[in-house]
């Protein structure tokens, strides 16, 4: 079955920087771009990026475009959302999601989230 | 653009709800609308897609419309079950993918 499984929750100090990964199976990871949504605690949801099927294009959200770089393997169907300088404002679960390479805007499987905290 | 959507709803079991989603700015029925379901703690998953349609898995309680006077798009949940309490999103795009505040339904 299509799964989205991503790395552990982790903690940073101001300044530092984090990757998570979303390692995917159950599709064919060549097909599917890549989405990356937050959400701050008891807040809502905000997207932050996406990188295309061949791992050559990323577009970001203007709020990130400074600061976050997307990456993928096809070797191990991994994707990878790396961030720097983090602030406390940053703390947040991360999620990674899927859509297809014909409907890019329907996130239609999501992984299970990943809680970054951000704390001196 | 924006999508603005009530911050809250309640109904209570069996009966219907609807919970809207304006856009600011440029035409509702120019990019496609999705609604995301969000119980505590758990990760988003969706219950309708381009506007209208619905997954495999997700039951007919659940339907999507937009409307074009209102410039807004809803989600519309009949026969109300206490599964269904959690928070729901809409979603639209143009050049990025913008997502609605979010409206958490109580059923009561």
């Amino acid at each position: 079955q299509v799964q989205l499984v991503q790395s552990g929750a982790e903690v940073k100090k101001p300044g530092a920087s984090v990757k998570i990964s979303c390692q995917t199976s159950g599709f064919t990871f060549t097909g599917y771009y890549i989405h990356w949504v937050r959400q701050a605690p008891g807040q809502g949801l905000e997207w932050m990026g996406i990188i295309n099927p061949s791992g050559d294009k990323a577009t970001y959200a203007q709020k990130f475009q400074d600061r976050v770089t997307l990456t993928r393997v096809a070797s191990t169907t991994t994707v990878y959302m790396e961030m720097r300088s983090l602030r406390s404002e940053d703390t947040a679960i991360y999620y990674c999601a899927r859509a297809d390479a014909y409907n890019y805007y329907w996130f239609d499987a999501w992984g299970q989230g990943t809680l970054v905290t951000v704390s001196s | 653009f924006i999508l603005t959507q009530p911050h809250s709803v309640s109904e209570s079991p069996g009966k219907t709800v609807t919970i809207s989603c304006t856009r600011s700015s440029g035409s509702i029925g120019s990019n496609y609308v999705q609604w995301y379901q969000q119980r505590p703690g758990g990760a988003p998953t969706n219950v309708i897609y381009e506007d209208t349609q619905r997954p495999s898995g997700v039951p007919d309680r659940f339907s999507g419309s937009i409307d074009g006077s209102s410039n807004s798009a809803s989600l519309t949940i009949s026969g109300l079950k206490t599964e269904d309490e959690a928070n729901y999103y809409c979603q639209s795009y143009d050049n990025f993918q913008v997502f609605g505040g979010g409206t958490k339904l109580t059923v009561l």
